[in-house]
């Protein structure tokens, strides 16, 4: 079964808005990630965050995780109309296996 | 690199004909993955292979899908027959073992008429 529920499962923002978007997962992981994806394309990873980390940054991205509750959140700041697009959560589950579970989505609109 | 390559990029066909969905994933990494993306259930992990060898198939929805990875550099994911509720984005990832980031393909649209 697939794992990893993201919240909210759209979001519409203006642009210079934050948005946050959350995702919960079921069982221990090695790491948690964050992927985007345009209309019509591939995923595309964003930012992973390491099960021993808190936090972890990247340009305007800021990424979140409490093992303690196995959530994790995705913060986008000052955001821009070329920020529209879904953005997944896969969760990397301990006991070494390569399978990546990814949430459904949550479906980003940045307003100009 | 060129990324993962996947053909074709859209297909349409009839209900009960064959569809075979090919794969070359980036030169190098030995894990590969089948997922599916639908508006209803997301993205579905349908089966994943390590170093050429399926380990986990569950995701497979029935008989009628079989995926082959008969090298490194290549696999295919056959639909035979197909029906309308196949209709999908079927996408495929590789990524190297030990690694956390998978790569993604630009996916291939299928669609069953």
């Amino acid at each position: 079964s697939q794992q990893g529920e993201e919240d909210p499962q759209a979001l519409s923002i203006q642009e210079g808005e934050n948005a946050t978007m959350n995702c919960s997962y079921k069982t221990s992981i090695n790491n948690l990630q964050w992927y985007r994806q345009n209309s019509g394309r591939g995923l595309v990873h964003l930012i992973l965050i390491r099960s021993n980390e808190r936090e972890k940054h990247s340009g305007r991205l800021r990424v979140t995780l409490d093992t303690s509750k196995k959530s994790s959140s995705l913060l986008i700041t000052a955001s821009r109309a070329a920020d529209t697009a879904s953005y997944f959560c896969a969760s990397d589950p301990q006991g070494g296996s390569e399978k990546l579970v990814f949430g459904k989505g949550t479906k980003l609109t940045v307003n100009p | 690199d060129a990324g993962v390559i996947q053909s074709p990029r859209h297909e349409v066909t009839e209900m009960g004909q064959e569809v075979t969905l090919r794969c070359k994933p980036i030169s190098g990494h030995n894990s590969l993955f089948w997922y599916r993306q639908t508006m209803m259930r997301g993205l579905e992990l349908l089966i994943y292979f390590n170093n050429n060898v399926p380990i986990d198939d569950s995701g497979m929805p029935e008989d009628r899908f079989s995926a082959k990875m008969p090298n490194a550099s290549f696999s295919t994911l056959k639909i035979q027959p197909s029906e309308p509720r196949d209709s999908a984005v079927y996408f495929c990832a590789s990524k190297l073992s030990g690694t956390g980031w998978a790569f993604f393909g630009q996916g291939t649209r299928l669609t069953v008429v």
